[in-house]
């Protein structure tokens, strides 16, 4: 069974501090690891992809995978009220005959406080 | 590039209707996806296509969902007949396969969807 669980929160965090958001999934075969940003009433927009075990930076964030404990994290530094919004994990995997699909978590709801 | 788009965005209809949501993904994109997300269930993959041909349609609910992807630019998702624990906001996401490297999915804006 595949499975993407993350905290629903909120988490809410004051303006200027790091977010830690952490997302963990169920199939080991999994390959790709994608953080999705979902503001209220949109659609979710791809903020970062991971393939490797270690740290992906882009910015103010920072993407870390950890396959050996099936983990995968999305830390935002310097937290804004714009980053105010769900974030979505998924996770991917290639089935024999498939050419692959994302999983989702239910997402984590961040609140950033001015 | 437009983006993918969805139509209509918002539709309002009534039990036992038929209703059918359009998708017409970025020029040059060989996968296409529909979603379904509720508070309750989140985000969930109801069918996908890769060059036209249904892949894996696992997670249509029943009987009552069918999808079409007559070519690679239009994709439809019927609901026949609608009930009202169908309503939800569905999106089409599409993206560009190579291989086994699964590239980023962009989604459309959603079809807000309510059953009364």
């Amino acid at each position: 069974q595949k499975e993407v669980e993350q905290n629903s929160g909120p988490l809410s965090v004051p303006e200027g501090a790091i977010a830690s958001l952490n997302c963990t999934y169920s199939d080991r075969g999994s390959q790709s690891f994608f953080w999705y940003r979902q503001y209220s009433g949109k659609s979710p927009e791809l903020i970062m992809s991971i393939y490797s075990n270690g740290d992906k930076e882009d910015g103010r964030f920072t993407a870390q995978l950890n396959k050996a404990s099936q983990y995968v994290s999305l830390l935002i530094r310097d937290s804004q009220p714009s980053d105010s919004a769900t974030y979505l994990c998924a996770v991917n995997k290639f089935d024999e005959g498939s050419q692959g699909n994302l999983i989702f978590g239910k997402g984590t709801k961040l609140s950033v406080k001015p | 590039d437009a983006g993918v788009i969805q139509s209509p965005r918002h539709e309002v209809t009534e039990m036992g209707q038929e209703v059918t949501l359009r998708c017409k993904p970025i020029s040059g994109h060989n996968s296409l996806f529909w979603y379904r997300q509720t508070m309750m269930r989140g985000l969930e993959l109801l069918i996908y296509f890769n060059n036209n041909v249904p892949i894996d349609d696992s997670g249509m609910p029943e009987d009552r969902f069918s999808a079409k992807m007559p070519n690679a630019s239009f994709s439809t998702l019927k609901i026949q007949p609608s009930e009202p624990r169908d309503s939800a906001v569905y999106f089409c996401a599409s993206s560009l396969v190579i291989l086994l490297d699964q590239e980023t999915q962009y989604f459309g804006p959603g079809t807000r969807l309510l059953v009364l």
